[in-house]
């Protein structure tokens, strides 16, 4: 039971390169976000997702490109990475809106921009 | 800005104590919940607390929501070394259920 998975676990990249963070999920979940946790900040909403195809932001969009294509996978796109988006990245799904229950996690994904 | 805010940012407790953590938030919600992250993991649900409702308990868990003073509780009773871990709190706005919103934490250590 694979639930939330997130790749890769750890990047380094260099300012100005793009790069992609892939979430995926086998729960059939309509409600896919993202999420990046810095110390003492908690968690913050990036984008979100309520089902394919329809997307919206959060509260830290700059950024950060999101599409939903099909129900399984929501991936994170990094356009051109800045020194300031250096964070542990965070997927979450759940069953669909209106549904208001339970986030389900991946791991995270750590990221370091220099 | 974060929708909720926890106190203590850090706790530390002996085994078998009670830890209490508090979280106050802003705005009407729909529900609240609380989640726990081990170190280096992702976060794993705890509890979940509904606008209408004042406590709910869970195996060791209580929790209770102020919905007049907007502030909720997590008490973790008898606790053990294996609930050293963050502990947050996030909410469901009431007039928008996809956005959850979380706290900063509470970093809680158990010492055996």
């Amino acid at each position: 039971n694979a639930g939330v998975t997130q790749t890769p676990k750890f990047q380094v990249l260099k300012t100005g390169q793009s790069m992609t963070l892939q979430c995926a999920q086998d729960m059939n979940h309509e409600y896919m976000s993202w999420y990046r946790q810095d110390p003492g900040m908690g968690l913050r909403l990036i984008h979100y997702s309520v089902g394919a195809g329809i997307t919206d932001q959060g509260e830290v969009p700059n950024g950060y490109n999101v599409s939903r294509s099909t129900t399984e996978d929501f991936p994170l796109r990094l356009l051109s990475a800045a020194p300031s988006q250096t964070s542990v990245y965070f997927c979450a799904s759940r069953p669909d809106s209106p549904n208001t229950g339970e986030l389900f996690f991946g791991e995270g994904s750590r990221l370091t921009v220099l | 800005s974060q929708q909720g805010e926890e106190d203590p940012q850090a706790l530390s407790i002996q085994e078998g104590e009670n830890a209490t953590m508090n979280c106050s938030y802003k705005t009407s919600i729909n529900n609240l919940q609380w989640y726990r992250q081990n170190s280096g993991r992702g976060l794993v649900h705890l509890i979940l607390i509904r606008s209408n409702e004042r406590e709910k308990h869970s195996g060791r868990l209580r929790v209770t929501l102020d919905t007049s003073k907007k502030s909720s509780s997590l008490l973790i009773t008898a606790s053990r070394a294996a609930d050293t871990a963050s502990y947050f709190c996030a909410t469901v706005y009431s007039g928008g259920y996809q956005k959850v919103t979380f706290g900063t934490g509470t970093k809680l250590q158990v010492i055996p």
